[in-house]
Protein backbone atom coordinates (compact mmCIF):
# COMPACT_ATOMS: atom_id res chain seq x y z
CA UNK A 1 0.00 0.00 0.00
CA UNK A 2 1.14 3.56 -0.47
CA UNK A 3 2.08 5.13 2.43
CA UNK A 4 1.73 9.35 2.38
CA UNK A 5 3.12 10.28 6.11
CA UNK A 6 2.75 13.98 6.92
CA UNK A 7 4.96 14.64 9.88
CA UNK A 8 1.99 16.35 12.11
CA UNK A 9 -2.16 15.81 12.58
CA UNK A 10 -2.41 19.09 14.46
CA UNK A 11 0.20 22.51 14.61
CA UNK A 12 -0.62 25.86 16.05
CA UNK A 13 1.40 28.75 15.51
CA UNK A 14 1.89 32.31 15.71
CA UNK A 15 1.22 35.21 12.98
CA UNK A 16 4.61 36.39 11.42
CA UNK A 17 6.49 32.66 11.95
CA UNK A 18 8.04 31.00 9.25
CA UNK A 19 6.10 27.60 9.33
CA UNK A 20 7.33 24.28 7.84
CA UNK A 21 5.16 21.63 7.06
CA UNK A 22 7.02 17.89 6.10
CA UNK A 23 5.57 15.23 3.65
CA UNK A 24 7.06 11.84 2.53
CA UNK A 25 6.15 9.11 0.57
CA UNK A 26 7.18 5.80 0.16
CA UNK A 27 6.33 4.57 -3.33
CA UNK A 28 8.90 6.47 -5.37
CA UNK A 29 6.40 8.53 -6.84
CA UNK A 30 8.41 10.96 -8.79
CA UNK A 31 4.80 13.46 -8.51
CA UNK A 32 3.57 15.15 -5.08
CA UNK A 33 1.54 17.95 -4.55
CA UNK A 34 0.66 20.59 -1.87
CA UNK A 35 -3.26 21.29 -1.51
CA UNK A 36 -4.64 23.05 1.10
CA UNK A 37 -8.62 22.44 1.82
CA UNK A 38 -11.43 24.91 3.19
CA UNK A 39 -14.90 24.67 3.59
CA UNK A 40 -17.28 25.69 0.95
CA UNK A 41 -14.03 26.25 -1.73
CA UNK A 42 -13.13 22.75 -1.90
CA UNK A 43 -9.37 21.15 -2.57
CA UNK A 44 -7.06 23.74 -4.21
CA UNK A 45 -3.68 23.25 -5.69
CA UNK A 46 -0.48 25.11 -4.02
CA UNK A 47 2.67 23.75 -5.18
CA UNK A 48 3.45 20.41 -7.12
CA UNK A 49 6.95 19.22 -7.76
CA UNK A 50 7.36 16.46 -11.31
CA UNK A 51 11.31 15.59 -9.95
CA UNK A 52 13.78 16.13 -7.08
CA UNK A 53 14.24 20.04 -7.30
CA UNK A 54 11.64 21.01 -9.58
CA UNK A 55 8.34 23.05 -8.26
CA UNK A 56 5.70 24.22 -10.05
CA UNK A 57 2.88 26.66 -8.97
CA UNK A 58 -0.27 25.64 -8.68
CA UNK A 59 -3.61 28.18 -7.87
CA UNK A 60 -2.86 29.63 -4.96
CA UNK A 61 1.10 29.42 -4.49
CA UNK A 62 1.31 33.26 -2.58
CA UNK A 63 2.79 32.95 0.59
CA UNK A 64 3.81 29.87 0.20
CA UNK A 65 7.37 27.90 -0.43
CA UNK A 66 8.74 24.83 -1.65
CA UNK A 67 11.53 22.47 -1.35
CA UNK A 68 11.98 19.02 -2.88
CA UNK A 69 15.39 18.12 -2.04
CA UNK A 70 14.95 14.13 -2.29
CA UNK A 71 12.43 12.57 -4.44
CA UNK A 72 10.47 10.94 -1.02
CA UNK A 73 10.04 14.58 0.63
CA UNK A 74 8.10 17.82 -0.25
CA UNK A 75 8.49 20.03 2.19
CA UNK A 76 5.65 22.95 2.37
CA UNK A 77 6.91 26.34 3.57
CA UNK A 78 4.52 29.54 5.19
CA UNK A 79 7.16 32.38 5.09
CA UNK A 80 5.47 34.40 7.84
CA UNK A 81 2.51 33.16 8.55
CA UNK A 82 -0.85 35.17 8.40
CA UNK A 83 -4.34 33.78 10.02
CA UNK A 84 -5.55 33.35 6.60
CA UNK A 85 -3.70 30.65 6.21
CA UNK A 86 -4.96 28.37 8.86
CA UNK A 87 -6.86 25.57 7.17
CA UNK A 88 -6.41 21.61 6.90
CA UNK A 89 -3.24 21.12 4.22
CA UNK A 90 -3.15 17.60 2.11
CA UNK A 91 -0.04 16.21 0.36
CA UNK A 92 -0.42 13.88 -1.76
CA UNK A 93 1.99 11.71 -4.25
CA UNK A 94 1.61 9.68 -7.81
CA UNK A 95 3.05 8.52 -10.72
CA UNK A 96 2.30 9.71 -14.07
CA UNK A 97 -0.02 8.85 -15.33
CA UNK A 98 -2.01 7.34 -11.92
CA UNK A 99 -4.57 8.34 -8.91
CA UNK A 100 -2.92 10.30 -6.39
CA UNK A 101 -2.40 9.17 -3.00
CA UNK A 102 -3.47 11.55 0.18
CA UNK A 103 -1.48 11.77 3.50
CA UNK A 104 -3.95 12.03 6.36
CA UNK A 105 -3.31 16.31 6.47
CA UNK A 106 -1.88 18.44 8.93
CA UNK A 107 -4.67 20.75 10.28
CA UNK A 108 -2.95 24.41 11.12
CA UNK A 109 -3.87 26.60 13.08
CA UNK A 110 -2.58 30.39 12.93
CA UNK A 111 -3.58 32.69 15.83
CA UNK B 1 -10.40 27.42 -17.45
CA UNK B 2 -10.80 23.99 -16.48
CA UNK B 3 -13.74 23.22 -14.55
CA UNK B 4 -15.15 20.38 -12.09
CA UNK B 5 -19.00 20.35 -10.26
CA UNK B 6 -20.20 18.21 -8.33
CA UNK B 7 -24.22 18.16 -7.80
CA UNK B 8 -25.49 18.00 -5.18
CA UNK B 9 -23.09 19.58 -2.54
CA UNK B 10 -24.84 17.61 0.27
CA UNK B 11 -27.48 14.72 0.39
CA UNK B 12 -29.13 13.27 3.26
CA UNK B 13 -30.27 9.31 3.30
CA UNK B 14 -31.63 6.61 5.17
CA UNK B 15 -29.67 3.06 5.50
CA UNK B 16 -30.31 1.05 2.54
CA UNK B 17 -30.97 3.68 0.59
CA UNK B 18 -29.58 3.96 -3.21
CA UNK B 19 -27.86 7.32 -3.93
CA UNK B 20 -26.38 8.75 -6.99
CA UNK B 21 -24.23 11.39 -7.29
CA UNK B 22 -23.02 13.46 -10.27
CA UNK B 23 -19.86 14.90 -11.80
CA UNK B 24 -20.16 17.63 -14.72
CA UNK B 25 -16.76 18.52 -15.99
CA UNK B 26 -14.84 20.71 -18.80
CA UNK B 27 -11.20 19.85 -19.50
CA UNK B 28 -9.68 20.13 -23.01
CA UNK B 29 -7.71 16.95 -24.07
CA UNK B 30 -9.51 14.94 -21.11
CA UNK B 31 -7.16 12.04 -19.96
CA UNK B 32 -9.61 10.55 -17.15
CA UNK B 33 -11.76 11.48 -13.52
CA UNK B 34 -10.60 10.07 -10.42
CA UNK B 35 -13.32 9.72 -7.64
CA UNK B 36 -12.48 10.08 -4.01
CA UNK B 37 -13.87 9.18 -0.79
CA UNK B 38 -12.96 11.17 2.29
CA UNK B 39 -14.10 10.64 5.68
CA UNK B 40 -12.32 12.59 9.03
CA UNK B 41 -8.68 12.44 6.80
CA UNK B 42 -6.91 12.38 3.87
CA UNK B 43 -9.52 11.32 0.74
CA UNK B 44 -8.69 7.91 -0.31
CA UNK B 45 -8.98 6.69 -3.84
CA UNK B 46 -12.25 4.76 -5.21
CA UNK B 47 -12.10 5.05 -8.89
CA UNK B 48 -9.99 5.96 -12.02
CA UNK B 49 -12.25 6.06 -15.27
CA UNK B 50 -11.21 6.59 -18.46
CA UNK B 51 -13.11 5.33 -20.93
CA UNK B 52 -17.19 5.89 -21.70
CA UNK B 53 -19.69 3.54 -20.87
CA UNK B 54 -17.56 1.01 -18.88
CA UNK B 55 -18.72 0.17 -15.37
CA UNK B 56 -16.12 0.27 -12.52
CA UNK B 57 -17.75 -1.49 -9.58
CA UNK B 58 -16.20 -2.04 -6.22
CA UNK B 59 -18.78 -3.84 -3.74
CA UNK B 60 -21.94 -1.73 -3.26
CA UNK B 61 -20.10 1.01 -5.17
CA UNK B 62 -19.61 1.37 -8.76
CA UNK B 63 -19.24 4.37 -11.59
CA UNK B 64 -19.53 5.01 -15.02
CA UNK B 65 -18.37 8.13 -17.37
CA UNK B 66 -19.99 9.55 -20.45
CA UNK B 67 -17.44 11.09 -22.28
CA UNK B 68 -19.87 12.88 -24.90
CA UNK B 69 -21.68 14.37 -22.26
CA UNK B 70 -18.96 15.39 -20.22
CA UNK B 71 -19.97 13.55 -17.06
CA UNK B 72 -19.50 10.59 -14.09
CA UNK B 73 -21.74 9.14 -11.85
CA UNK B 74 -21.04 7.34 -8.36
CA UNK B 75 -23.72 5.36 -7.28
CA UNK B 76 -23.83 3.69 -3.93
CA UNK B 77 -26.70 0.71 -3.28
CA UNK B 78 -27.61 -0.34 0.33
CA UNK B 79 -26.31 2.46 1.93
CA UNK B 80 -24.73 2.61 5.28
CA UNK B 81 -23.59 4.83 7.85
CA UNK B 82 -20.03 3.90 7.15
CA UNK B 83 -20.64 5.37 3.54
CA UNK B 84 -21.15 9.14 5.26
CA UNK B 85 -18.38 11.15 4.09
CA UNK B 86 -17.32 13.50 1.89
CA UNK B 87 -17.02 12.37 -2.15
CA UNK B 88 -15.02 14.46 -4.24
CA UNK B 89 -14.33 14.18 -8.34
CA UNK B 90 -11.44 15.61 -10.28
CA UNK B 91 -9.75 15.58 -13.45
CA UNK B 92 -6.00 15.93 -14.33
CA UNK B 93 -5.85 20.33 -15.87
CA UNK B 94 -5.76 20.76 -19.43
CA UNK B 95 -1.91 21.31 -18.88
CA UNK B 96 -0.56 17.54 -17.03
CA UNK B 97 -1.00 16.28 -14.10
CA UNK B 98 -2.24 18.22 -11.35
CA UNK B 99 -5.92 17.47 -10.36
CA UNK B 100 -8.63 19.89 -10.68
CA UNK B 101 -11.32 18.78 -7.75
CA UNK B 102 -14.64 19.60 -7.90
CA UNK B 103 -16.15 21.13 -4.38
CA UNK B 104 -17.59 17.69 -3.31
CA UNK B 105 -21.00 15.94 -2.12
CA UNK B 106 -20.80 15.36 1.69
CA UNK B 107 -23.48 12.16 1.83
CA UNK B 108 -24.49 11.70 5.85
CA UNK B 109 -26.45 8.31 6.15
CA UNK B 110 -28.44 7.80 8.71
CA UNK B 111 -29.77 5.11 10.77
Amino acid sequence: DVKVTQSSRYLVKRTGEKVFLECVQDMDHENMFWYRQDPGLGLRLIYFSYDVKMKEKGDIPEGYSVSREKKERFSLILESASTNQTSMYLCASSFSPGPQHFGDGTRLSIL
Amino acid sequence: EDKVVQSPLSLVVHEGDTVTLNCSYEVTNFRSLLWYKQEKKAPTFLFMLTSSGIEKKSGRLSSILDKKELFSILNITATQTGDSAIYLCAVPNSGNTPLVFGKGTRLSVIA
